[in-house]
């Protein structure tokens, strides 16, 4: 499969539990971005990568939430102590900017924080 | 906070008819892209239109854009019970990221 990858799937965790998501962007893209879905709105920005630096943060971004891109390859998103309000699909997208702007996302990770 | 609204936010029509969508947005724009998502699934690009087209074309899909009122619409013709999903504009606020802005989407159901 050469789109993009995300894991797990699924995860369910207990309030104040630390969880962490992986991204495996398309291999040649050297952008890579964080969204965050909940029920009924569209995506919302997190943060982005271009290569392994981390170039911009929203402000959605808590202390709490930590992003790396190690090497330019696959990322991580963790969130600390999460919080019932972090329940949201997160969906990681990755783009060559050249010829175009297009994101090719991957199937995302619903977080339920019980 | 999301860029835009769009308009409606459900819609459900009969296969073979024809559904249109709107997107309207705040900022000024370098393009505007249109992406599916199947329930419970990532987003599927569609079609990019750049601010200074007015109306692109993809099969079935057509897209127009206009730049004055900062709103585009997308027009699925003969549309397939497959064609149901949420559909979303995306806009990138001229920002030199690439990030992605996107609207509440539109929720379409295609009856077979």
């Amino acid at each position: 499969d050469t789109g993009v990858s995300q894991n797990p799937r699924h995860k369910i965790t207990k309030r104040g539990q630390n969880v962490t998501f992986r991204c495996d962007p398309i291999s040649e893209h050297n952008r890579l971005y964080w969204y965050r879905q909940t029920l009924g709105q569209g995506p919302e920005f997190l943060t982005y990568f271009q290569n392994e630096a981390q170039l911009e943060k929203s402000r959605l971004l808590s202390d709490r939430f930590s992003a790396e891109r190690p090497k330019g390859s696959f990322s991580t998103l963790e969130i600390q102590r999460t919080e019932q309000g972090d329940s949201a699909m997160y969906l990681c997208a990755s783009s060559f900017p050249v010829p175009s702007d297009i994101q090719y996302f991957g199937a995302g990770t619903r977080l339920s924080v019980l | 906070s999301q860029q835009g609204e769009e308009d409606p936010q459900a819609l459900s029509i009969q296969e073979g008819e024809n559904a249109t969508m709107n997107c309207s947005y705040k900022t000024s724009i370098n393009n505007l892209q249109w992406y599916r998502q199947n329930s419970g699934r990532g987003l599927v690009h569609l079609i990019l239109i750049r601010s200074n087209e007015r109306e692109k074309h993809s099969g079935r899909l057509r897209v127009t854009l206009d730049t004055s009122k900062k709103s585009s619409s997308l027009l699925i013709t003969a549309s397939r019970a497959a064609d149901t999903a949420s559909y979303f504009c995306a806009t990138d606020g001229r920002s030199n990221t690439g990030k992605l802005i996107f609207g509440q989407g539109t929720t379409l159901q295609v009856k077979p």
